[in-house]
């Protein structure tokens, strides 16, 4: 039962644009979601994060929105660079004290155009 | 930033014997550790969360006999895949927790290979 998904494998943006990732939940239970970034042989590492008390999250390029009555997040980042190439990861949890683990959606390969 | 390191990086060996990973938060002191796998072109699945000094919590279908996880220190936490079979082969990273709280930023390490033979 996957409950963060992440329906589109692959995305490719020009240099420049605006990249726009996407992340679908099931579980109305989870409050606190996150974006990692992940390069090949390396571990996630952590990008920005947002709490269901929000709509929006901004970070420099990095924008996260969430729509709690869609289930829905997205990860904006704009302009988009060639280091922006990764698998980007969504992650969901619910806080519940000493059971706050993550969730994690199966990925989204993000290249970069030149 | 904070520093995760795990060793060996890509370890192979053969059916039946068992393997230790190491996970080792590098300039602060994890509280919680967690280990996960992934599989090919799947996501990180949480197998177990380690506090230091006390059981870990296993995540439901994870064995518990078959993957021991020792959290010895606030900066290490083992992870001990006993009698690996080719199904154990997969991509395994360790995380570390520095506070309490679900907001505080998981640090995850690069990740060990396992290939078992």
């Amino acid at each position: 039962d996957q409950q963060v998904k992440q329906n589109s494998p692959s995305l490719s943006v020009q240099e420049g644009r605006i990249s726009i990732l996407n992340c679908d939940y099931t579980n109305s239970m989870f409050d606190y979601f996150l974006w990692y970034k992940k390069y090949p042989a390396e571990g996630p590492t952590f990008l920005i994060s947002i709490s269901s008390i929000k709509d929006k999250n901004e970070d420099g390029r990095f924008t996260v929105f969430l729509n709690k009555s869609a289930k829905h997040l997205s990860l904006h980042i704009v302009p988009s660079q060639p280091g922006d190439s990764a698998v980007y990861f969504c992650a969901a949890s619910r806080v519940n004290f000493g059971n706050e683990k993550l969730t994690f959606g199966t990925g989204t390969r993000l290249t970069i155009i030149p | 930033g904070a520093v995760v390191s795990q060793h060996p990086s890509w370890v192979i060996c053969k059916s039946g014997t068992s393997v230790k990973i190491e996970c080792r938060s590098l300039d602060f002191q994890a509280t919680t550790m967690f280990w996960y796998r992934q599989f090919p072109k799947q996501s990180l699945m949480l197998m177990a969360t380690s506090n230091e000094g006390s059981k870990a919590t296993y995540e439901q279908g994870v064995e518990k006999d078959k993957f021991l996880i020792n959290h010895a220190s606030l900066t290490l936490s083992t992870l001990t895949v006993t009698s690996a079979h080719p199904e154990d082969s997969s991509f395994y990273i360790c995380s570390a927790r520095e506070g309490a709280g679900l907001t505080d930023t998981q640090y995850f390490g690069p990740g060990t290979r396992l290939t078992v033979l």
